[in-house]
């Protein structure tokens, strides 16, 4: 069974910076294309950013390109979201999800929890 | 940006009721329409691909149709446990949109 499992959320201040993971289980990142989507409290979803089976094609939602980092280690069978610059409209449940191109979004992850707060 | 408008926003039905959510977007999208359930305290869980297309271990009741620029997706015979949040979301172009959610309570 295909399973996510993220971490490496917390509490960080404006301006900060946070690493989160995603870990794969039931199959291998190097065959899938992956997001990450992100829920803000009482929100609704919202897209943040995609990477290719292959790393050669990344994608990111306008309301985080030049602060995000989507990468992929396909030997730790992980993706990863490096985030800089933080700010507090980014607080958010941010869940990684697997999708066959770029298409519908299955299995997604528990989601990590992402505060920023001085 | 694809702009997804779900309705009704928060729907109270009764079991056994037959439930009905639309998904509009502002341009055609084809058939690259997903919808996804969201229970509370848990992760979205894929329910429909490509409008209408079933999901493996998804019951039967949960359906999908619809092209273009308006979809649907009809919950036949609600159960208890179909108390959630449920959301339409579009592959077509970037960047990925989803609709703002349609709350399903039970009477």
């Amino acid at each position: 069974e295909a399973q996510l499992v993220e971490s490496g959320g917390g509490l960080v201040p404006p301006g900060g910076s946070l690493r989160l993971s995603c870990a794969a289980s039931g199959f291998t990142l190097s065959g899938s294309g992956m997001n990450w989507v992100r829920q803000a409290p009482g929100k609704g979803l919202e897209w943040v950013s995609y990477i290719s089976s292959g790393s050669n094609t990344i994608y990111y939602a306008d309301s985080v390109r030049g602060r995000f980092t989507i990468s992929k280690d396909n030997a730790r069978n992980s993706v990863f979201l490096q985030m800089n610059g933080l700010r507090a409209e980014d607080t958010a449940v941010y869940y990684c999800a697997r999708s066959p191109g770029t298409n519908w979004f299955d299995p997604w992850g528990q989601g990590t929890l992402v505060i920023v707060s001085s | 940006e694809i702009v997804l408008t779900q309705s009704p926003d928060f729907q109270s039905v009764t079991p056994k009721e037959k439930v009905t959510i639309t998904c509009r977007a502002s341009q055609s999208i084809g058939d690259t329409l997903h919808w996804y359930q969201q229970k509370p305290d848990q992760s979205p869980k894929l329910l429909i691909k490509y409008a209408s297309q079933s999901i493996s271990g998804v019951p039967s009741r949960f359906s999908g149709s619809g092209s273009g620029t308006l979809f649907t997706l009809t919950i036949n015979s609600l159960e208890a446990e179909d108390a959630a949040m449920y959301y339409c979301h579009q592959s077509s172009s970037l960047p990925f949109t989803f609709g703002g959610g349609t709350k399903v309570e039970i009477k």
